[in-house]
């Protein structure tokens, strides 16, 4: 069975600095995809970058970036010029095989605060 | 944009009462999944389904709960004597071959 571990439970910074939220998994499968999940206190639950386990290139989108280590089995996400509204719990998670017809295997999370 | 919708967003039931959760996921896609988050825990996977049948089930989903797509747009779930330890929030999403949406959750209190 795969699993995703999260080892910070809580996290702040200041408004606009760079914030790194941590995330192992293991799995012996080799054809994967990895997500990261934004909670607000509004509880839904918002993607917020994927990364497909057979490309090299670490996935971005604006401000978020990943840092893909599939050897070591870590993801990180990276959140640049963070921003009030980043205040949120950030889950990491994992799916196994072709997108379709895989559950979400989801980390304890990490509750980050950004501080004005 | 398209999302994924799920009703009510709040649901307080009398324990061994029937609940129903509906959703209306995304209109092409063809993944259906339940989730559940109890407070102040990770969000964990029930059920999956696909082409009118479950494709997995997680052992949280007993006999108690079932899923059905009555009229091809709905998805509900339905626990038939809600447990107090049911208590949580419940997740819709939906996907397709790329990546799964999810709606913003039915807050189910059991009393």
């Amino acid at each position: 069975a795969q699993t995703v571990t999260q080892s910070q439970p809580e996290m702040s910074v200041q408004e606009a600095e760079t914030v790194t939220l941590s995330c192992t998994y293991d799995t012996s499968e080799s054809n994967y995809y990895l997500f990261w999940y934004k909670q607000p206190p509004s509880r839904q639950m918002i993607l917020v970058i994927r990364q497909e386990a057979y490309k090299q290139q670490n996935a971005t989108e604006n401000r978020f970036s990943v840092n893909f280590q599939k050897a070591a089995k870590s993801f990180s996400l990276k959140i640049s010029d963070s921003q009030l509204g980043d205040t949120a719990m950030y889950f990491c998670a994992f799916m196994m095989g072709n997108f379709g017809n895989e559950k979400l295997t989801f980390g304890t999370g990490t509750r980050l605060t950004i501080i004005p | 944009e398209p999302e994924v919708t799920q009703t009510p967003s709040h649901q307080v039931t009398q324990m061994g009462q029937e609940v129903i959760l509906r959703c209306v996921p995304i209109s092409n896609h063809l993944y259906f999944y339940w989730y559940r988050q109890i407070l102040g825990q990770k969000v964990e996977f029930l059920v999956s389904f696909y082409n009118n049948e479950i494709s997995e089930k997680s052992e949280i989903f007993d006999d108690q709960f079932s899923v059905e797509r009555p009229d091809g747009s709905n998805f509900t779930l339905k626990i038939r004597s809600t447990k107090l330890e049911d208590s949580a929030m419940y997740f819709c999403a939906s996907g397709d071959t790329t990546e799964a949406f999810f709606g913003q959750g039915t807050r189910l209190t059991v009393v």
